[in-house]
Order: C-alpha cells, then sequence, then structure tokens
C-alpha cells in the first residue's frame, strides 16, 4: 500500500524557472493538501482540496497553483521560481476535510531554487 | 500569539526515562489534537491523536488534553535512542476550518 506518493523527490531549478509537483494517494480520501516546511517555521500550509473539484488558499498561497486533477490526484504548480521558494514539500491527504481526521503525509520533495 | 506553540528544545533525557512534550494551542475552538513524529530528513508520521480532555495512552505513548488550560502534552515512557527525533504538536480546528495547524516542534534527544 503506497499511501501517498510524490515526485519529485529532489529537484534544482533556476529562478524564473516553472515545474510542477505531483502527488498521488491510494488511499481513496476525499482531501488534500500541500505543505511546505521551513527551518524554524515548521508545516505551513499551501493550498487544500477538501473534496474533488474544490481548491482552497491556505496559509502561504502566493507564487503556487494547484490543481485536483481528480480524486487521486493533487499538484502544485511553481509558474515562476523564487529563492524563497527553496523548501521542502508534503503532500498530505485525509478521508474528510471534518475535524478529527487523521492527516496522512507523503516522503516529501526537496526543492531548491537557484 | 502564535496558535500552536512548542518548546523548540532540543530536550534531553537518558535512556528509559520519561520525556515529557509540550504544546499550547490559542483557538479555543480547537477539537482534534495530533502529536507527529518527525525523523531527520522523513515524513511525519502520526502518533497519537486526542479528542477528549483527560489522558490517552498507547504503548509507552500517553497524550494529555486539558482544553480548558489550552495544553496538550506528550510523554514518552521508557525512552529509546529510536525516539530521537522531532515531535510535532498540531490542532485542528473544528466547524469550516478543518485544516490542520502545526507547531515548530520539539527536538528529542534520547541519550544512551
Amino acid at each position: 500500500n503506497a499511501g501517498v506518493t510524490q515526485t519529485p523527490k529532489f529537484q534544482v531549478l533556476k529562478t524564473g524557472q516553472s515545474m510542477t509537483l505531483q502527488c498521488a494517494q491510494d488511499m481513496n480520501h476525499n482531501s488534500m493538501y500541500w505543505y511546505r516546511q521551513d527551518p524554524g517555521m515548521g508545516l505551513r500550509l499551501i493550498y487544500y482540496s477538501a473534496s474533488e473539484g474544490t481548491t482552497d488558499k491556505g496559509e502561504v498561497p502566493n507564487g503556487y497553483n494547484v490543481s485536483r486533477l481528480n480524486k487521486r490526484e493533487f499538484s502544485l504548480r511553481l509558474e515562476s521560481a523564487a529563492p524563497s521558494q527553496t523548501s521542502v514539500y508534503f503532500c498530505a491527504s485525509s478521508e474528510s476535510w471534518l475535524a478529527g481526521n487523521t492527516i496522512y503525509f507523503g516522503e516529501g520533495s526537496w526543492l531548491t531554487v537557484v | 500569539q502564535k496558535e500552536v506553540e512548542q518548546n523548540s528544545g532540543p530536550l534531553s533525557v537518558p535512556e528509559g526515562a520519561i520525556a515529557s512534550l509540550n504544546c499550547t494551542y490559542s483557538d479555543r475552538g480547537s477539537q482534534s489534537f495530533f502529536w507527529y513524529r518527525q525523523y531527520s530528513g522523513k515524513s511525519p508520521e502520526l502518533i497519537m491523536f486526542i479528542y477528549s480532555n483527560g489522558d490517552k495512552e498507547d504503548g509507552r505513548f500517553t497524550a494529555q488534553l486539558n482544553k480548558a488550560s489550552q495544553y496538550v502534552s506528550l510523554l514518552i515512557r521508557d525512552s529509546q535512542p529510536s525516539d530521537s527525533a522531532t515531535y510535532l504538536c498540531a490542532v485542528k480546528r473544528g466547524g469550516s476550518q478543518g485544516n490542520l495547524i502545526f507547531g515548530k516542534g520539539t527536538k528529542l534527544s534520547v541519550k544512551p
């Protein structure tokens, strides 16, 4: 059982380049999330999708776009990468958006913007 | 005031001791409370969740919740070197705000 799978695991981008982080879950979860984790800042929510067909901004959405492609897949796009977007990105999913549902994380994507 | 606060540590305990990790939160409407463990270079993994006031035990781990004081803690009994990791407290709001708010984590080091 793969759980939450993210690709790529590592990526180096030049400032201004674009890229898409892919995420898929096989747990039939309704809700999916993208977080970033920076030293001293903890995990911060970028965007989330409470259910298929919906997406909403989280705490730090600027510079990112998302697509909930179907129930399984939720991608994160950086249109014009900036050094401030150097971070570790985690995709996550939960059965539903309601309080009390456990969130499960993917293995992370290490992104460096130079 | 930050929404979820944790002492960043590092918290160092000898092997076999009890490690006590603490977390406070600011939103009184919060309904669910989670503890995640994160090893260096790895993703967070769920250890425990607690919804009701009081204690919840799972093996060597005990989560404690006091909603009146807006305080949640994690006790690790018989600490092992393999418990050395960063422990993240996360709080889930109720109602329409269902996402998790994470603390910055407490780094725990268990010395053999």
